[in-house]
């Protein structure tokens, strides 16, 4: 199936810990996106990767440090875990960079106890 | 800065209404809107894209309009069916960025 897939679905972790989540899509896109959604639904965008080219990093705290080894993987590394850290994220490409129609992924919900 | 509202930001109907969900952005500016569809724990399902020169896309029973002067667009949902409950939220690619903005969602409940 062509797809944008996240692994893990779940992740239960304590303060402090240090956590990864990997995206990978089939779909031939150019441009794969993290996104943050807080408990509200509201979804916010984290990061941007282009040809495994860094193209958008919002104020987001130096802890989270995204990875793109290729053009087909985005992954999210986590560091020193806190509560507020608490979300769904949502891993998401598009064709040719820009907002060309997303497709998403089906989520990672980060539980930090 | 772009910001997107969606009104309203809940609905309840009966089964076979036909009903509209709106969207406002304030920077008309834009590459074009998608409409997505979130159910409770799950993923966002694009349902219609419109670019920024269109006035409308259609697929099935939904609707979605688009009027950038405004800054508005609408989802029309005719005959709906419990199995259309769902979040909905409308994202605007805003120009000369990668990024989409996110409407804060309207959360639909068609009752059987």
């Amino acid at each position: 199936d062509t797809a944008v897939s996240q692994t893990p679905k779940y992740l239960v972790t304590q303060m402090g810990n240090d956590k990864s989540i990997k995206c990978e899509q089939n779909l031939g896109h150019d441009t794969m996106y993290w996104y943050k959604q807080d408990s509200k639904k509201f979804l916010k965008i984290m990061f941007s990767y282009n040809n495994k080219e860094l193209i958008i990093n919002e104020t987001v705290p130096n802890r989270f440090s995204p990875k793109s080894p290729d053009k087909a993987h985005l992954n999210l590394h986590i560091n020193s875990l806190e509560l507020g850290d608490s979300a769904v994220y949502f891993c998401a490409s598009s064709p040719r960079g820009g907002p060309n129609g997303y497709t998403f992924g089906s989520g990672t919900r980060l539980t930090v106890v | 800065k772009q910001e997107v509202t969606q009104i309203p930001a809940a609905l309840s109907v009966p089964e076979g209404e036909n009903l509209v969900l709106n969207c406002s952005f304030t920077d008309s500016a834009i590459y074009n809107l998608q409409w997505f569809r979130q159910d409770p724990g799950k993923g966002l399902t694009s349902l219609l894209l419109i670019q920024s020169s269109q006035r409308e896309q259609t697929s099935g029973r939904l609707n979605a309009s688009l009027d950038k002067s405004s800054g508005r667009s609408t989802l029309y949902i005719a005959a709906s069916q419990p199995g259309d409950s769902a979040t909905y939220l409308c994202a605007v690619g805003a120009s000369g960025t990668y990024k989409y903005i996110f409407g804060t969602g309207t959360r639909l409940k068609v009752l059987a």
